[in-house]
């Protein structure tokens, strides 16, 4: 099994511009979660799916931060338009229909300058 | 408001040497409370997961406590090893495991 896949694994841009980013979760999994973490407030909940349907979107900072899951294989998050404090590492975690252990992919590094 | 601290922010050992972090929460209802290992650059990683009726849980050289009552829980590292070297994440779910509080982590070195 490859795992959770995200891509791409870092990312630099302008403030301004839009960002997305893409979640590959585990076969069979029909749970996803989108994390994101820095130094400063380690790691924070941003919304997670259940079979491909928004459950929970409190952690969603604001409305620049927007996500999807059209299908069961595929997840993105897109941040428009895109400032200096969206930097961090955006994680996806995907888990069986249990939802208690996640299963967390290698991460997106976004920067923002 | 839900809160996971833990302690030590950080901590340097000896190869071979145990250790153990601690994870205090303040999270209700309680579901279940999770150790994770972050490897520099990488996703965490479960190592234990306990429900409110554990009280002990072992994956190898790790062994988690849970105290309930004192909504305190402990990781506990026996002859540790270089690749114990990695940040330490003690998370609590509040509801039946989706919504997570999490902890600032303990970044532990083991030194030669």
């Amino acid at each position: 099994d490859a795992g959770v896949i995200q891509s791409p694994r870092h990312e630099v841009t302008e403030m301004g511009q839009e960002v997305t980013l893409r979640c590959k979760p585990i076969s069979g999994h029909d749970y996803l979660f989108w994390y994101r973490q820095t130094m400063m407030r380690g790691l924070e909940l941003l919304i997670y799916f259940n079979n491909n349907v928004p459950i929970d979107d409190s952690g969603m900072p604001e409305d620049r931060f927007s996500a999807k899951m059209p299908n069961a294989s595929f997840s993105t998050l897109k941040i428009q338009p895109s400032e200096p404090r969206d930097s961090a590492v955006y994680f996806c975690a995907s888990s069986y229909p249990s939802g208690i252990r996640q299963y967390f992919g290698p991460g997106t590094r976004l920067t923002v300058t | 408001k839900n809160q996971v601290e833990q302690s030590p922010q950080s901590l340097i050992i000896l190869e071979g040497k145990n250790c153990t972090l601690q994870c205090n929460y303040t999270v209700s209802p309680f579901s279940n409370l999770r150790w994770y290992k972050q490897d520099t650059g990488r996703g965490p990683v479960s190592l234990t997961i306990m429900t409110f009726s554990e009280n002990t849980k072992s994956n190898g050289r790790y062994t988690a406590t849970l105290d309930a009552d004192t909504k305190q829980s402990s990781l506990h590292i026996t002859a540790s090893q270089l690749s114990d070297s990695a940040s330490y994440i003690c998370v609590v779910s509040a509801d039946a495991g989706n919504m997570l509080t999490f902890g600032g982590g303990t970044r532990l070195m083991v030194k030669p």
